[in-house]
């Protein structure tokens, strides 16, 4: 079964400062990997992914997130916070390392815990 | 594109009563998902549908629960009868394919006392 860890419930950081929101991952098979960021009563918002290629993904708002297979994680980053960035972070897995068998996880997306980014002025 | 519409925003209704949530999802997409969220459980996976077919029902919570999607361009989710811990922001998610990311409604709002 696939699995997302966000392993920070929060993040505080200054303004102006770089963030890291991390997430890991278990997966079966090839992951396809999301992160969204959510406002106070809205949906979850697609900020970036990564199914191949460059290790090293950039989405929208500055965003990027680094994949690294051997420690199988897919850490969000960005270098310089700001204080509009202050939200819920939600990592996800979409394992599509087995196509269709049973249908029971075919093209399914696994969430984090989600981790509170917090941005001090 | 308007994106995926749900309603009501929100719904209170007493033990017992039956609820149903609607979704309309992006055009052209062909898998929708409905999700709930809560402070203690976070985000959870109900039931998903590609191509208006359930594909994965496992985490439909007990036989209270149902969905359906009539067609491409509709789907609703049903509990009936409704209790307290049923309360929640359900969300109602679509996507074009397998590596295409979800598109979320602003999800309903249920309280049920």
């Amino acid at each position: 079964a696939q699995s997302v860890a966000q392993p920070e419930d929060q993040v505080n950081v200054a303004e102006g400062n770089p963030l890291t929101v991390k997430c890991t991952y278990s997966v079966s098979g090839n992951p396809y990997l999301f992160w969204y960021v959510q406002y106070p009563n809205r949906g979850l918002q697609f900020l970036l992914k990564y199914i191949t290629g460059d290790n090293l993904v950039k989405g929208s708002y500055g965003f990027e997130a680094e994949f690294n297979k051997s420690q199988t994680s897919f850490h969000l980053k960005k270098p310089s916070a700001l204080v509009s960035d202050s939200a819920l972070y939600f990592c996800a897995v979409r394992d599509f390392g087995r196509k269709g068998a049973g249908g029971t996880s075919y093209g399914k997306l696994t969430f984090g815990q989600g981790t509170i980014l917090t941005v001090h002025p | 594109d308007a994106g995926v519409i749900q309603s009501p925003r929100h719904e209170v209704t007493e033990m017992g009563q039956e609820v149903t949530l609607r979704c309309k999802p992006i055009s052209g997409h062909d898998y929708l998902f409905w999700y709930r969220q809560t402070m203690m459980r976070g985000l959870e996976l109900l039931i998903y549908f590609n191509n208006n077919v359930p594909i994965d029902d496992s985490g439909m919570p007990e036989d209270r629960f149902s969905a359906k999607m009539p067609n491409a361009s509709f789907s609703t989710l049903k509990i009936q009868p409704s209790e307290p811990r049923d309360s929640a922001v359900y969300f109602c998610a679509s996507n074009e394919n397998r590596g295409s990311p979800l598109h979320f409604g602003n999800g309903t709002r249920l309280t049920v006392t």
